[in-house]
């Protein structure tokens, strides 16, 4: 059981909108620690894809941007392409385990 | 090019040791914590342990699952950071990441996050 909790899959059609929910706790994002996003395309290494809940690093397409309330956070993607399908984990800190904890991942499916 | 690259992974019996490295490329090594991150076959990312730079004393905390077990060292000079791992385990199984990590602070939360990642080593833990 991951500590950050993501839904398993989501999918979506080439041009739609989709979501990845982050839920944490009060011991981590409802603390106040920041979210990131990355992106693991199939077969290599993971990519950083949002930083400090909203920051894409330069060449992060702006069909990608994250949010973050309260204790969770969510990463959007409009504009669904292909090349989009990956697995995807949010991470965070958290203050009772004293680890920099992962999401479970959810696999985004492109239809 | 800015890059990190893992070695040293392979198929080792449960309880013998081996030696991970990570060397790095294109950017000021030292100035950064590492991180290592692994990821079990078909499972998600695991933070395990990290290293501050020697601006931050060089001192490692890791994770519950690999604390007495694990130690991570660096030779700023090669630009190579080392994952010791001793009485291995089957779950120790896994794709092993090094990243390097970019600290930052916002109103009192010290915040961490791995901006550049490895493409990995496996590391096979079995009889």
């Amino acid at each position: 059981q991951s500590v950050l909790t993501q839904p398993p899959s989501v999918s979506g059609t080439p041009g739609q909108r989709v979501t990845i929910s982050c839920t944490g706790s009060s011991s981590n994002i409802g603390a106040g620690y920041d979210v990131h996003w990355y992106q693991q395309l199939p077969g290599t290494a993971p990519k950083l894809l949002i930083y400090g809940n909203h920051n894409r690093p330069s060449g992060v397409p702006d069909r990608f941007s994250g949010s973050k309330s309260g204790t969770s956070a969510s990463l959007a993607i409009t504009g669904l392409q292909a090349e989009d399908e990956a697995d995807y984990y949010c991470q965070s800190y958290d203050i009772s385990l004293r680890d920099w904890v992962f999401g479970g991942g959810t696999k985004l499916t492109v239809l | 090019e800015v890059q990190l690259v893992e070695s040293g992974g392979g198929l080792v019996q449960p309880g013998r040791s081996l030696r991970l490295s990570c060397t790095a490329a294109g950017f000021t090594f030292g100035d950064y914590a590492l991180s290592w991150v692994r990821q079990a076959p078909g499972k998600g990312l695991e933070w395990i342990g990290f290293i501050r730079s020697k601006t931050y004393g060089g001192t490692t905390e890791f994770a519950a699952s690999v604390k007495g077990r694990f130690t991570i060292s660096r030779d700023d000079s090669k630009n190579i950071a080392y994952l010791q791992m001793n009485s291995l385990k089957t779950e120790d199984t896994a794709v092993y990441y090094c990243s390097r990590d970019v600290y930052y602070d916002t109103t009192g939360y010290s915040n961490w996050y791995f901006d550049l990642w490895g493409r990995g080593t496996l590391v096979t833990v079995s009889s």
